[in-house]
């Protein structure tokens, strides 16, 4: 069966550490991979899109990288900051089909 | 401001009433959605509208039934619901054909007594 597995585990950091997480997936070919930053009680906001063929993306203090060998992308907040607290969800897409599959969401708390 | 507004922002009904949920975009964008979000769940795709088309439905139940007017506007119409129908309901809209990012309302939080 089709997976996308998150660390449901919340990740508590230090401000000003590099935050990092997972997101695997089993039984999809997808052709791009999103994340999403969600807060409580709110709608999921776009942060990153990463090709199939492209290992590496980054946006100001975020980096993505997608490795469709291992089926496994990383997520990366570096300096982070109490602010960057929330549930971050990857996401799967197919092209031609904008269907888009989510994972649960991995819960990230910075601690000042 | 995402863009896509969703009304009301926070719902309480009994399993005997008919509500609706009501969705709109000013993105330009030609594809919709409903999601249902659920504790500990990832998202569930409900429906998909493509140029007002409904492409998708998701096994939902027929106690939930969507309406797309036009290409900005998105309902989802509620009647005899249960308990464990309470959630998250996220309306979002993109441009179908496109890679590109969803973009989500805030959200309707239903709870159903």
């Amino acid at each position: 069966s089709q997976k996308i597995e998150q660390n449901s585990e919340a990740l508590n950091i230090q401000e000003g550490k590099t935050a990092t997480l997972t997101c695997n997936y089993t039984n999809y070919s997808p052709a791009y991979l999103q994340w999403y930053r969600q807060d409580p009680g709110r709608g999921p906001v776009f942060l990153l899109l990463i090709r199939e063929n492209e290992k590496e993306k980054r946006k100001e203090r975020l980096k993505v990288t997608f490795d469709t060998t291992l089926k496994q992308s990383l997520f990366h907040i570096t300096a982070s900051q109490p602010a960057d607290s929330a549930t971050y969800l990857c996401a799967l897409g197919e092209y031609g089909n904008n269907r888009l599959a989510f994972g649960k969401g991995n819960q990230v708390v910075v601690i000042p | 401001e995402t863009g896509v507004t969703q009304t009301p922002r926070h719902l309480v009904m009994g399993m005997t009433n008919k509500k609706s949920l009501k969705c709109e975009q000013h993105l330009g964008h030609n594809a919709m959605y409903w999601y249902k979000q659920s504790a500990k769940k990832p998202l569930e795709l409900m429906f998909v509208y493509n140029f007002k088309e409904q492409t998708e439905n998701n096994s939902v139940p027929s106690r939930f039934s969507p309406e797309c007017p036009n290409s900005s506007h998105l309902f989802l119409h509620l009647h005899t619901l249960q308990p464990e129908d309470s959630a998250l309901y996220l309306c979002a809209s993109s441009q179908e054909g496109e890679v590109g990012e969803a973009f989500f309302g805030q959200g309707t939080r239903l709870t159903v007594v």
